[in-house]
């Protein structure tokens, strides 16, 4: 099947600072990728749409200015976390459809855990 | 927006036996259904997928149903195994498998 990364699997900063997550399709092109946040034990949580060379879509109640989105390649999609806090410790894991592909399937990269002290 | 509710959260069945998990969704739009199995620290795979046009699809050990009246959706698994042991999340699209809306999953143990 279709292979996505995320980069980094984990990471620990400081409230206040920003961190950004990258999410590749590292075998198919994907015009669109998706980024979801999942609290522990509990299911996904779409965040937002990234569309290649056009503004995300973002679900209602996320903040645009909070959570940036770049996808400036077919195969790369940024997620930043901005003055990141504490309650913004989450799993990220983005996904990615594979544009040119026979099924219409959502890929899931296989996650970042993002931790705010 | 898409409301996707999920029962049970957790499941446990002797291996060998069956086990069902059903979701119901709000937007009648809707039009794709994915079930996605996610095993501890790993990423969700897709297992099986329906579409709208279509009332049952089996595969193997697993199928889906899909009651658009009724707006819900199930999947079934026969003859557990122990590595069917995961949790399992249902979604539901109405632009194909683009904006999943995802169930709040269930945990399935299969007891040896």
């Amino acid at each position: 099947g279709a292979v996505v990364s995320q980069h980094p699997s984990r990471v620990i900063c400081k409230s206040g600072t920003s961190v950004k997550i990258e999410c590749r399709s590292l075998d198919f092109q994907a015009t669109t990728m998706f980024w979801y946040r999942q609290f522990p034990k509990q299911s996904l949580m779409l965040m937002a749409t990234s569309n290649e060379g056009s503004k995300a879509t973002y679900e209602q109640g996320v903040e645009k200015d909070k959570f940036l989105i770049n996808h400036a390649s077919l195969t790369l999609s940024t997620l930043t976390v901005t003055s990141a806090h504490p309650e913004d410790s989450s799993f990220y894991i983005c996904s990615a459809r594979d544009s040119g592909g026979a099924r219409n399937e959502q890929f899931f990269g296989p996650g970042t855990r993002l931790t705010v002290l | 927006g898409e409301n996707v509710e999920q029962h049970p959260s957790t499941l446990s069945v002797q291996e060998g036996d069956s086990a069902v998990i059903k979701c119901t969704y709000s937007d009648s739009a809707s039009n794709y259904f994915p079930w996605y199995k996610q095993e501890l620290g790993k990423r969700p795979q897709l297992i099986i997928d329906i579409r709208s046009n279509v009332g049952e699809k089996k595969d193997q050990r697993i199928a889906v149903t899909l009651n658009k009246t009724a707006k819900h959706f199930s999947l079934h698994i026969t003859e557990t195994q122990p590595e069917d042991s995961a949790v399992y999340f249902c979604a539901a699209s109405k632009s194909g498998a683009n904006n999943l809306f995802f169930g709040t999953g269930t945990r399935l143990t299969v007891i040896p």
